[in-house]
């Protein structure tokens, strides 16, 4: 069974540019999650869709948003890029959105570089 | 809010040595608690899991129990091998009524571990 895809593994981006990431759950998730981990704030909770609709969002700028697809990939995109923004982006899975009962299965991540 | 506090890092152990990583939390609603490792350039892989007071979770060796009375959820391993060193995320979920938690994990600051052989 494929785990959680994210693609692409690494981008160098400029300041200024905007960025796309993408991620494939495991088959029959519908829960997809965002996080980015950083050195300094650690894993921070971005947000989650299920059913292709936002249900949660952490504190992050409005530069940052999302979607999901009819076939619950999902992808997250990151406008007007800053240096701070460079940061290793996770996606995770779960089952019918009760991760809590089942756990989250993460991907590899894609590593994001701004310059 | 919600939090998780870790013992700070790195943890250095020869191989065979006893493990533990001390996790804490706080939490409004009854939280779902979580292991997590993470193996360099990789993604996060889930140890363990315990979703209320008194489970015990366990996975390869590894060895966590709820316990609410502490808010403490501290990872155990009773002889470590050089291919555990890696980083360890304690993480806590709040299910809704519903049994739902909407994605949002809440992670510890991470315990770097090296196991020297």
């Amino acid at each position: 069974k494929a785990g959680v895809t994210q693609t692409p593994r690494y981008l160098i981006k400029t300041r200024g540019q905007q960025v796309t990431l993408s991620c494939s759950p495991i088959s029959g998730h519908r829960s997809v999650s965002w996080y980015q981990q950083t050195p300094g704030q650690g894993l921070q909770f971005l947000f989650e869709y299920f059913s292709e609709t936002q249900r949660n969002k952490g504190n992050f700028p409005g530069r940052f948003s999302g979607r999901q697809f009819s076939n619950s990939r999902s992808e997250m995109n990151v406008s007007t890029l800053e240096l701070g923004d460079s940061a290793l982006y996770l996606c995770a899975s779960s089952i019918k959105g009760q991760g809590a009962g089942y756990g989250y299965t993460f991907g590899s991540g894609t590593r994001l570089t701004v310059v | 809010g919600n939090s998780v506090t870790q013992m700070e890092g790195p943890v250095t152990l020869s191989e065979e040595a006893f493990l533990t990583i001390n996790c804490t939390y706080t939490a409004t609603g009854y939280p779902s608690l979580f292991w997590y490792v993470q193996y360099p350039g990789e993604g996060l892989q889930l140890l363990l899991k315990a979703t209320k007071a008194d489970d015990k979770g366990s996975n390869k060796g590894f060895e966590a129990t709820y316990r609410k009375e502490t808010t403490s959820f501290h990872l155990e391993k009773g002889s470590v091998q050089v291919s555990d060193s890696a980083v360890y995320f304690c993480a806590l979920t709040i299910p809704n009524a519903g049994g739902t938690s909407y994605g949002k994990l809440t992670f510890g600051q991470g315990t770097i571990l090296t196991v020297h052989p």
